[in-house]
């Protein structure tokens, strides 16, 4: 089993749809908990950090932790074309400075006009 | 925010040359940097982790002779792929952590896309 699982898609929406992304983990020592955008040919951009189990909302994104199942989301609502892009989920432990991520296999979605 | 600049974006060249590739943090200094090794439709793989003034720390099955990595001030880590072959070929990408804040997440930069003929 690995220690982050991600479903690669890819995930095809309709422009305005709320898109959930999903990540499940099996390493209880992580604490940290990201998710990148990556375009085509881009490095990977931050768009939500977590530390603790719970949501946090940025515009139209939200990022839900649930540290109890080891699960972690992301929501975009009001999905734009724009927004279609491989989206990373990432984790890591806790403290210090010489910390690695884990990452997911990464979703490709696709939001069609 | 925090900025991370990875430069080329894109080179090409022969089998058996020499790749060097360079990764800055823009407006913070960054005393650990990260390199990634991307291919196609998969995740990112952590290579080796920069470490400023000290030896780079190399993943389990990354050969060291074969990419050196160089972090010799708080701004500037580079990755260079020694007598590259197109099994090398790959998109190469570099982060840091924001150190502006305790436990700041990890920025990435743009990427650079080997190609070996």
């Amino acid at each position: 089993q690995k220690e982050v699982e991600q479903d690669p898609g890819p995930l095809s929406v309709p422009e305005g749809a709320i898109v959930s992304l999903n990540c499940t983990y099996s390493n209880s020592a992580f604490q940290y908990f990201m998710w990148y955008r990556q375009y085509s040919r881009k490095g990977p951009e931050l768009l939500m950090y977590t530390y603790s189990s719970g949501n946090k909302e940025d515009g139209r994104f939200t990022a839900q932790v649930d540290k109890s199942s080891k699960y972690i989301s992301l929501f975009i609502r009001d999905s734009q074309p724009s927004d279609s892009a491989t989206y990373l989920c990432a984790m890591r432990w806790g403290g210090g400075s010489n910390y690695k991520l884990t990452f997911g296999k990464g979703t490709l979605l696709t939001v069609n006009p | 925010g925090a900025v991370v600049s990875q430069h080329p974006s894109w080179v090409i060249c022969k089998s058996g040359t020499s790749v060097k590739i360079e990764c800055r943090s823009l407006d913070f200094q960054a005393t650990t940097m990260f390199w990634y090794r991307q291919f196609p439709k998969q995740s990112l793989m952590l290579m080796a982790t920069s470490n400023e003034g000290s030896k780079a720390t190399y993943e389990q099955g990354v050969e060291k002779d074969k990419f050196l990595i160089n972090h010799a001030s708080l701004t500037l880590s580079t990755l260079t792929v020694t007598s590259a072959h197109p099994e090398d070929s790959s998109f190469y990408i570099c982060s840091a952590p924001d150190w502006q804040g305790a436990n700041q997440p990890q920025h990435f930069g743009d990427g650079t896309r080997l190609s070996i003929l």
